[in-house]
Order: structure tokens, then sequence, then C-alpha cells
């Protein structure tokens, strides 16, 4: 069991919106606006889409976006494109005892 | 362009250690930031397995912290992973990844992975 919660899956035809969740507890989410989202096609290495919550690394489009509110940290995706199939991940820093944890994945089907 | 390259045996046989090997092109390890790796069985998710900082401080998952070995070479900037008495559970893509100053996030880039399967 991941010690972040997201969604098994979620769907969007292209040009939609979607927003993906991540449920923590007031140890990691809630304590620290480290949550980092990755996406990973099949068969790639995971990608760094958003950190720090809601800032976005050179080269990422501005159709990504985070935000975060209480325990729960979203990822936004608008004008879904075929090409934002794949899984996503959400990431946060957890404190001392354990560092990092990351969600369990939530796969993105643009239909 | 900082690059990341995991080695090592794709097969492990089972209570045996597995040893791998992240080689870094185009950053000193030595200069900075954090240096990781994370897992993730075949059809699942990530699992974060551990970090080395530059200068040497280790950080470990606990639920593997008994096992696991983060070391760093600069001499051939590279750094690497040992895991004992490995079981079939500890079949994954290994990813080696270089993790920013906030306490070792964000992961801003990735090795490709490597395959590492425990049979007998």
């Amino acid at each position: 069991q991941s010690a972040l919660t997201q969604p098994a899956s979620v769907s969007g035809s292209p040009g939609q919106s979607i927003t993906i969740s991540c449920t923590g507890t007031s140890s990691d989410v809630g304590s620290y606006n480290l949550v980092s989202w990755y996406q990973q096609h099949p068969g790639k290495a995971p990608k760094l889409m958003i950190y720090e919550v809601s800032k976005r690394p050179s080269g990422v489009s501005n159709r990504f976006s985070g935000s975060k509110s209480g325990n729960t940290a979203s990822l936004t995706i608008s004008g879904l494109q075929a090409e934002d199939e794949a899984d996503y991940y959400c990431c946060s820093y957890a404190g001392s005892s354990t560092p990092v944890v990351f969600g369990g994945g939530t796969k993105l089907t643009v239909l | 362009q900082v690059q990341l390259q995991e080695s090592g045996p794709g097969l492990v046989k089972p209570s045996e250690t597995l040893s791998l090997t992240c080689a870094v092109s185009g950053y000193s390890i030595s200069s900075g930031y954090y240096w990781g790796w994370i897992r993730q069985p075949p059809g699942k998710g990530l699992e974060w397995i551990g970090s080395i900082y530059h200068s040497g401080s280790t950080y470990y998952n606990p639920s593997l912290k008994s096992r696991v070995t983060i070391s760093v070479d600069t001499s051939k900037n590279q750094f690497s992973l040992k895991l004992s008495s490995v079981t079939a559970a500890d079949t994954a893509v290994y990813y080696c990844a270089r993790g920013g100053y906030s306490y070792g996030l964000p992961y801003d880039y990735w090795g490709q992975g490597t395959l590492v399967t425990v049979s007998s």
C-alpha cells in the first residue's frame, strides 16, 4: 500500500481538462510544499512535470499545473492531447524518518 | 546535459546481494545534489529506496533500511546500490536519479532503468 493515495485511473477527451488527486497526511503533503509529479510512458523512465507543488521545470508545457489544499495535492492537465496518455505519480517529502514517499500512480487515458 | 546510466547483473539468485552502479556524466557528483535509487516492480508503482548526499550522508526507506547500502565514488563520478538477502519481491526495474536540494527532491534527471530479476 502506497503512502500517498491516487485514483487508479482517469480519462478525458482531447481538448478537455482533467485533474489527478494525491492524498496524503499532515505528516507529508499537508506539512511540506515539496510535492512533485512525474509522467511515465510505457517502458520509459519517469519525467519530472511539477515540483514544489506548482512549479514547472523548463521545457514542460504550461498545460500542466499543480496545486495543494490541506493534505491533498492535485495535478491538472488542460487541453488534453494524445501524447499525455501515460501514468502519473505524485511524490512528497515526508519527514526525516521516511524522507520520500510516492503515490500508487494514476493511468491517464485520452479517449 | 546531465545523464545517468545504470549497470549491473540482470539476474540475481535469492538470498544473494544485488549490486548496481549509476554512472553520471555532464555533472560532477562531488559538486552537489542528492543521488537516489527508485525501483518499480513489473506492472506496479514507484518505490523510493534511498539516496546519498554528495558529502556522503545517506537516507533510506525504513522498509528496506536493514538490507540497503548506497555509496558514492567521486573519483569515478558514480554511485552504487547494494541490496542484500534478495527475494523474488525485489524483482523490479531499478532507476537512479538526481535529487534536488529540498531534502533530496525533486528527481529531475533519471537513468533509463535496468531490470533486475531475482530467480534461481
